[in-house]
């Protein structure tokens, strides 16, 4: 399979706990992005890499949001201290270039905290 | 006001009816995407549009930049097409994505 994987797919944590999502995106795309979903809406943005380099973080990242991709292959999202309003889905996607290229999506880690 | 408005945020259809979804943007945009997702959270890409009009099988997305809107058609609906559609809009920069509210779409056999 070539596509876009996340691990895990469903994390249960209690409050204060600090989680790491993975994201192995298609391997020839140097884009990859993480998006965040709650409960009934569209996702939201919260940050991108070119290769290595992070680009851009949303405003919605707070310093408990740490994301790297260090040999810009596979990504990290982690999550300190977490709190109960970071339940959500996150979404990893990739894509080879901006403008005119398709974002691939994974299956997403759901995250519940209780 | 969100930048990427859809209607309606739910859509009842009976199996054979053609239904039509719709995106108002307010951002300049490099492209427009429409997504789908189905219950379990995976999300498959279903057009790109820049201009123009796209069809894949009974899927036909059309766009109008100087409107700035574009609709989703679904020609012959079928229980399958259950889900929920997203659109989304890649910046004039051509980087993330902004998304709709998504519809969620329910075909009745």
């Amino acid at each position: 399979d070539t596509g876009v994987s996340q691990d895990p797919r469903h994390k249960i944590t209690k409050r204060g706990q600090n989680v790491t999502f993975r994201c192995d995106p298609i391997s020839e795309h140097n884009r990859l992005y993480w998006y965040r979903q709650t409960l009934g809406q569209g996702p939201e943005f919260l940050t991108y890499f070119q290769n290595e380099a992070q680009l851009e973080k949303s405003r919605l990242l707070s310093d408990r949001f740490s994301a790297e991709r260090p040999k810009g292959s596979f990504s990290t999202l982690e999550i300190q201290r977490t709190e109960q309003g970071d339940s959500a889905m996150y979404l990893c996607a990739s894509s080879w270039t901006s403008g005119q290229g398709d974002q691939y999506f994974g299956p997403g880690t759901r995250l519940l905290v209780l | 006001k969100n930048e990427v408005e859809q209607s309606p945020q739910n859509l009842t259809a009976q199996e054979g009816e053609f239904i039509t979804i719709n995106c108002s943007y307010s951002v300049g945009i490099s492209a427009l995407h429409w997504l789908q997702q189905h219950p379990g959270g995976g999300i498959v890409s279903l057009f790109m549009l820049s201009s123009g009009k796209k069809k894949h099988g009974r899927l036909i997305a059309t766009i109008n930049i100087q409107e700035k809107h574009s609709s989703l058609h679904i020609t012959a609906s079928h229980p399958r097409d259950s889900a929920v559609y997203i659109c989304a809009v890649e910046g004039a920069a051509g980087n993330k994505l902004t998304f709709g509210g998504g519809t969620r779409v329910l075909v009745k056999p």
